[in-house]
């Protein structure tokens, strides 16, 4: 199984809303609502910020929402902030009962 | 609170089998539902997938390294062991192992990952 395909790198200013795209095929993304994301900071761990396409976990704030389309999956940052420069991973459950990573996407703020 | 940590060397030799254990608290991998996973992330590239454990003993493994994969549970010491064998330079990388939730299938809490260097 090859990796999710997102966009190397995704920037904005300050305020700016911004979207990650994450494409799949009809065996992962498309075919399941079990897409999630990830935020990595260097050198710590990645944290959930969406689970199930669009759900937010409790203490992630509002300004990241998720959704879908067909095989791909999006991650939009509204309000950009200092704070939100990070690299991104998408993830998804594949029709082989297996999970995949995206390609990641590193995330500038001008 | 939920919290997970990798333990297992740092460095390995090339061809040796490498054993890594994710020791947690805060939850119990009897309870149906929940499982745990190893990931690996190599300097400076992207996640990637290893295997997953359920709390009824089902295991998953990457198609890629299924056959160098080993996932196991001792659900009494709160513990899973991965064992990758024939370590090769370019398996080096930092090993996290997280906490799964098998309903939705997402990674809901992370260890702080080990760094695994192969090298002669």
């Amino acid at each position: 199984q090859s990796a999710l395909t997102q966009p190397a790198s995704v920037s904005g200013s300050p305020g700016q809303s911004i979207t990650i795209s994450c494409t799949g095929t009809s065996s992962d993304v498309g075919g399941y609502n079990y897409v999630s994301w990830y935020q990595q900071h260097p050198g710590k761990a990645p944290k959930l910020m969406i689970y199930d396409v669009s759900n937010r976990p409790s203490g992630v704030s509002n300004r990241f929402s998720g959704s879908k389309s067909g095989n791909t999956a999006s991650l939009t940052i509204s309000g950009l902030q200092a704070e939100d420069e990070a690299d991104y991973y998408c993830s998804s459950y594949t029709s082989s009962s297996t999970l995949i990573f995206g390609t990641g996407t590193k995330v500038t703020v001008l | 609170q939920i919290t997970l940590k990798e333990s297992g060397p740092t460095l390995v030799k090339p061809t040796q089998t490498l054993t890594l254990t994710c020791t947690f608290s805060g939850f119990s991998l009897s309870t149906s539902g929940v499982g745990v996973g190893w990931i690996r992330q190599p300097p400076g590239k992207a996640l990637e997938w290893l295997a997953l454990i359920y709390w009824n003993d089902d295991k998953r493994y990457s198609p890629s390294l299924k056959s160098r994969l080993t996932i196991t549970k001792d659900t009494s010491k709160n513990q899973v062991v991965l064992t990758m064998t024939n370590m090769d330079p370019v398996d080096t990388a930092t090993y996290y192992c997280a906490h799964f939730f098998g309903s939705s299938s997402f990674f809901g809490y992370w260890g702080q990952g080990t760094l695994v260097t192969v090298s002669s």
